[in-house]
Order: C-alpha cells, then sequence, then structure tokens
C-alpha cells in the first residue's frame, strides 16, 4: 500500500518570505496527487491536482504554486506568503485502481505571522 | 458548482447512536465518500458510496440515496475515541477523482 509523505509538520514563516512544502509518495507508482488547504474549522479546499509529471491543474486563483518533477513528488510553493496563506495543508494521493479512495498524508500546519 | 451541506455539530452519550447527514447537490455524481479527521491530524478513510443503500463497516455504517442527495453515517456503540470531525465528499466526474468536501461535522462524544 502507499504512504504518503509531507515535511514539515509545522511550519512558521514572515510574511513575505517564500514557501515550499514537499509531498512524496512511496508504494505506488503513476498516482494522482493533490494539495488542499484546512482553514481553521473549515472543510478542505482543493489547491491543485496533478494526474503526472509536469501536468498540474490550479483549482482556485491564489498566491501559490505546484510541480510535480518526478512521479512521485508534488511540491506546493510561494515567491511571497500572505497572512491569509495560513493554514493546514494536505497532501493526498489517489492510486488508480478501482477502490477510488484518496489517502492523505499526515499534513503541514503553516502559520504566517 | 458543488454544495455540500452538513451540520457543524453533535454531541452524543458513549455507548449511543449518532447518526450525520450529508446532502449534496453537485454537478455530477461518481461516488461519496465520508472521513474521519481527529484534531490536527489528516483524514483517515471511512467508507465509499456509489450505489444506493447501506454499506456496513462494523460500527460504522453509510447510506446513499442519489434520488435524493443525500447520505448518512451512522456511528454505533460510540466510544471516547470517536470524537472527531466527520467528512462527506462528492466525487463529480468519473474521470478526474476529483472530491468535493463538505465543511464537515465535529462529533463530541460525552462519558
Amino acid at each position: 500500500s502507499q504512504t504518503i509523505h509531507q515535511w514539515p509538520a509545522t511550519l512558521v514563516q514572515p510574511v513575505g518570505s517564500p514557501l515550499s512544502l514537499e509531498c512524496t509518495v512511496e508504494g505506488t507508482s503513476n498516482p494522482n496527487l493533490y494539495w488542499y488547504r484546512q482553514a481553521a474549522g473549515r472543510g478542505l479546499q482543493l489547491l491543485f491536482y496533478s494526474v503526472g509529471i509536469g501536468q498540474i491543474s490550479s483549482e482556485v486563483p491564489q498566491n501559490l504554486s505546484a510541480s510535480r518533477p518526478q512521479d512521485r513528488q508534488f511540491i506546493l510553493s510561494s515567491k511571497k506568503l500572505l497572512l491569509s496563506d495560513s493554514g493546514f495543508y494536505l497532501c493526498a494521493c489517489h492510486v488508480r485502481d478501482n477502490t477510488n479512495i484518496q489517502y492523505f498524508g499526515a499534513g503541514t500546519r503553516l502559520s504566517v505571522l | 458548482g458543488q454544495n455540500i451541506d452538513q451540520p457543524t455539530e453533535m454531541t452524543a452519550t458513549e455507548g449511543a447512536i449518532v447518526q450525520i447527514n450529508c446532502t449534496y447537490q453537485t454537478s455530477g455524481f461518481n461516488g461519496l465518500f465520508w472521513y474521519q479527521q481527529h484534531a490536527g491530524e489528516a483524514p483517515t478513510f471511512l467508507s465509499y458510496n456509489v450505489l444506493d443503500g447501506l454499506e456496513e463497516k462494523g460500527r460504522f455504517s453509510s447510506f446513499l440515496s442519489r434520488s435524493k442527495g443525500y447520505s448518512y453515517l451512522l456511528l454505533k456503540e460510540l466510544q471516547m475515541k470517536d470524537s472527531a470531525s466527520y467528512l462527506c465528499a462528492v466525487r463529480d466526474y468519473p474521470n478526474d477523482y476529483k472530491l468535493s468536501f463538505g465543511a464537515g461535522t465535529t462529533v463530541t462524544v460525552r462519558a
């Protein structure tokens, strides 16, 4: 079964600083990968998803970007963080089998101050 | 667009039963998922319904009515560890595997 690694677990960054969050997947190949953000007490908002290397779809306009340089690596970035970028960032993986299930990494809690 | 509604909070007593309802209005439908999320942790998969009816998994069951745009998650024999947020999610289309999530229902189990 697949394992999703996300790091760091927590991050405190000043406004205007850059961001790079990494997600890597083990135990599967050619997965669909997703970045979600969850604000405090809110549901999950899909930010980006990718069906393959170099293929990124953005769901909402924002201050963030995503890249998929390798099959099992998904990176979330920003050049200049805003206060509103604070939240809980979750990477998810969907294995292309008949289960249709998305599995989540442990998440990164980002505080922009 | 997608509109997925579930109650914000529910409270129940240890050993009791709680039913969490979810209604959805989406542009397509290809499955409904329930996830459990403990505070500060990632969501974990609980159940998946794509056909009408009841799916049972131990103490947890999930029901779907596609014609009514309605699902519920039933938690039986509640335990303190069941205190968590429960997220309803819908997959709209068959080929993109994207999920749209409701805001979640926080269940508090009291002794």
